[in-house]
C-alpha cells in the first residue's frame, strides 16, 4: 500500500472550512484514497473515499488532484465536534485486508 | 452507529493470566478485525476473519489467537498476558472484501500489570 504524508497538526476556526491535505505520491492506479477520523478515546470513524473523481457526502468532500498524488479532505463548516485525528489511507480493494493507519493530522477546532 | 459492541470495555489483569476479549456485531458483516492502538504506532492489525472459522494473521499476531464460531462474534485471546500487551483494542467490521469502509467498535482498554 502507498505511503501517505500528512501534517502533524492543524487549527481551524469554528464555522470555517477545514482543509486537510494528504500527499500520496506513490499511489498506484488501482488504489483508493480513504479518510477516517478518531475522536478522543473512540474507535475510528469512516468519513469518505474516492478513486479519481471528487466525492462529497453528508460529512465531507474529497478533492483528488488530477495526477492523484495528493488529496484534500474538506469539512465545510467545522464544529467543535470535528476536533479529532484525521487519517488519510490509500489502498486497493483487492489485496490484503488491513487498513494502515499512520499518525494522522490532529485537527483542533477553535471556538 | 454500526451495531458493534466490545466486552469488557476495561480490564486490568496480571502478567501470565489468560484474557479473552469479545467483539459482537448485529450487522451480519462477513469481515471482522482486531486492531491494537498504542502511542506512536497508530492502529495495527492483529488478526482478521473473513467468515465463520476463517481467520488470518495481521502484522502483530504473536501472542494472540482468535476464534469465530458464528458470524456475530469474534474473540481475541491472550493466552498468557504480558505487559507489552497493555493497549487499547478495537474491533472492526466490514461488509465484504471489496468494501473498505470499516466500522469500529468502542474499544477495550486492557492493562497488564
Amino acid at each position: 500500500d502507498a505511503k501517505t504524508t500528512q501534517p502533524t497538526s492543524m487549527d481551524c476556526a469554528e464555522g470555517r472550512a477545514a482543509n486537510l491535505p494528504c500527499n500520496h505520491s506513490t499511489i498506484s492506479g488501482n488504489e483508493y484514497v480513504y479518510w477516517y477520523r478518531q475522536i478522543h478515546s473512540q474507535g475510528p470513524q469512516y468519513i469518505i473515499h474516492g478513486l479519481k473523481n471528487n466525492e462529497t457526502n453528508e460529512m465531507a468532500s474529497l478533492i483528488i488532484t488530477e495526477d492523484r498524488k495528493s488529496s484534500t479532505l474538506i469539512l465545510p463548516h467545522a464544529t467543535l465536534r470535528d476536533t479529532a485525528v484525521y487519517y488519510c489511507i490509500v489502498r486497493d480493494n483487492f489485496g490484503n485486508e488491513k487498513l494502515t493507519f499512520g499518525t494522522g493530522t490532529r485537527l483542533t477546532i477553535i471556538p | 452507529d454500526a451495531g458493534i459492541t466490545q466486552s469488557p470495555r476495561h480490564k486490568v489483569t496480571e502478567t501470565g493470566t489468560p484474557v479473552t476479549l469479545r467483539c459482537h456485531q448485529t450487522e451480519n458483516h462477513r469481515y471482522m478485525y482486531w486492531y491494537r492502538q498504542d502511542p506512536g504506532h497508530g492502529l495495527r492489525l492483529i488478526h482478521y476473519s473473513y467468515g465463520v472459522k476463517d481467520t488470518d494473521k495481521g502484522e502483530v499476531s504473536d501472542g494472540y489467537s482468535v476464534s469465530r464460531s458464528k458470524t456475530e462474534d469474534f474473540l481475541l485471546t491472550l493466552e498468557s498476558a504480558t505487559s507489552s500487551q497493555t493497549s487499547v483494542y478495537f474491533c472492526a467490521i466490514s461488509l465484504d472484501r471489496g468494501y473498505n469502509e470499516q466500522f469500529f467498535g468502542p474499544g477495550t482498554r486492557l492493562t497488564v500489570l
